[in-house]
């Protein structure tokens, strides 16, 4: 499968935006990029995913290069309650295979 | 439910004791996945079930771990002769097909200490 690589932990200020960055290298042509976060003592909880073009939704945007080595996932105006561990992961299209996740993004955001 | 749901939420056994953890899945969902925390890691994946069958066990960290779906829809992870290394957060999933672009529905976890 095709490797993801984030930053272990970042900071936010409540308020302000949050650009979580990913790579994705290695990703395929048929590979879906999806982010998951995981609240403290809660099960990983689905935020967005994409697979060419940029994505919006009431959570978050999905910003994605275009040559698809990379992606950013963007909360617009972090709160406290967006502090969790974000897992940016690809998920062939076909394949259907499971979710693997790596170590995540840990974001703590500032009050 | 809306949701998926697991239990128990919290399970204490001994050492060498017989656990089974079960998941109900959002209705229709046809793939099932199971996966296991532990503290500061990421979900590492167990077995994936379409159906009532298990498409890729690969995960399974060795025979004492079995998971069942008999009928497609309620799934059951086993664990015998339990080990204090077997203490974790066992999460299950669920998704409306196989397909990379469905996603995935989490529960909340059965939290198993082993003793």
């Amino acid at each position: 499968d095709a490797k993801t690589t984030q930053p272990n932990s970042m900071e936010s200020n409540e308020e302000e935006p949050v650009h979580l960055p990913c790579n994705h290298s290695t990703i395929s042509g048929t590979d879906y990029i999806h982010w998951y976060r995981q609240l403290p003592s809660q099960g990983p909880e689905y935020v967005i995913h994409g697979l060419t073009s940029n994505v919006n939704n009431r959570m978050a945007s999905l910003a994605i290069a275009e040559d698809r080595k990379s992606s950013t996932l963007i909360l617009h105006r972090a709160t406290l309650r967006d502090a969790a561990v974000y897992y940016c992961i690809l998920r062939d299209r076909n394949a259907g295979n499971m979710l693997t996740f790596g170590g995540g993004t840990r974001l703590m955001v500032k009050p | 439910g809306a949701g998926v749901s697991q239990t128990p939420s919290n399970k204490v056994t001994e050492k060498g004791k017989y656990v089974e953890l079960r998941c109900d899945p959002i209705s229709g969902h046809t793939a099932l996945y199971w996966y296991r925390q532990s503290l500061g890691q990421g979900p590492e994946f167990l077995i994936y079930f379409q159906g009532t069958g298990a498409a890729d066990d690969s995960g399974l960290p060795n025979d004492r771990f079995f998971a069942v779906r008999p009928e497609g829809s309620v799934s059951t992870l086993k664990i015998q002769r339990t080990e204090r290394g077997d203490s974790a957060v066992y999460l299950c999933a669920s998704s409306l097909t196989r397909s990379g672009a469905n996603v995935l529905t989490f529960g909340a976890g059965s939290r198993l200490t082993v003793l």
